[in-house]
């Protein structure tokens, strides 16, 4: 199956800052990449995504971008906010199966 | 319209009881989806439905886990013989297609085993 990493796993940033999450896969296959945020008590919702075939993408104050050769892509939040905290997981689609999800990376906003 | 649905939103029961636990997919979604996360955890597959195909059952724990899916949208996950570490929530989630769309998620169901 898919082995994906991501880090930091942790990751606290004062508000205002900007925060980066990276996240690895292996499988060359994989040709959709999704971030799903998940707030404390709350259900997964997808975020943002990006296709293979697009190098960045970006809504507002959250950016995507994919390096496919080097097998990793990336969150970008700018300006974060106190409702930035939550987990947020990168469960790459090689369109064949379920995708897998991993532990997450926690982000914190201290305001 | 109406988002996907599961029931109940907590269950507790003692250890050796089984327990079914009950997913609404969205309207016209082929693919289902049931994961597990234990506090603090990330989601761990479990099992999923695509269509009239086969479902994926490659990620269920053991064979205490079942699943169905009747009729092309409701499904059911039973837990036989329940074990204190089946306590976890229970995730379902629905999509269009099984590939390259996004998952909504249902509010899970909190299972507690004593």
């Amino acid at each position: 199956g898919e082995n994906v990493e991501q880090h930091p796993s942790t990751l606290s940033v004062q508000e205002g800052d900007s925060a980066v999450i990276k996240c690895t896969y292996s499988d060359s296959a994989s040709n959709y990449f999704p971030w799903y945020k998940q707030e404390l008590g709350k259900r997964p919702q997808l975020i943002i995504d990006i296709r293979s075939n697009v190098g960045e993408k970006k809504d507002q104050r959250i950016a995507v971008t994919l390096n496919k050769t080097a097998k990793h892509f990336s969150l970008h939040i700018t300006e974060t906010q106190p409702e930035d905290s939550a987990v947020y997981f990168c469960p790459p689609d090689m369109g064949r199966r379920a995708l897998t999800f991993g532990s997450g990376t926690r982000l914190q906003v201290q305001p | 319209g109406a988002g996907v649905s599961q029931s109940p939103s907590n269950k507790v029961t003692e250890k050796g009881k089984d327990v079914e636990l009950r997913c609404d997919p969205i309207s016209g979604h082929t693919a289902l989806y049931w994961y597990r996360q234990s506090l603090g955890q990330g989601l761990e597959f479990l099992i999923y439905f695509q269509g009239n195909s086969a479902p994926d059952k490659s990620g269920l724990p053991s064979d205490r886990f079942s699943a169905e899916r009747t009729g092309g949208s409701v499904s059911t996950l039973t837990i036989q013989r329940t074990q204190q570490e089946d306590s976890a929530v229970y995730l379902c989630a629905s999509s269009l297609r099984l590939a390259q769309e996004t998952q909504y998620f249902g509010p899970g169901t909190r299972l507690l085993v004593l």
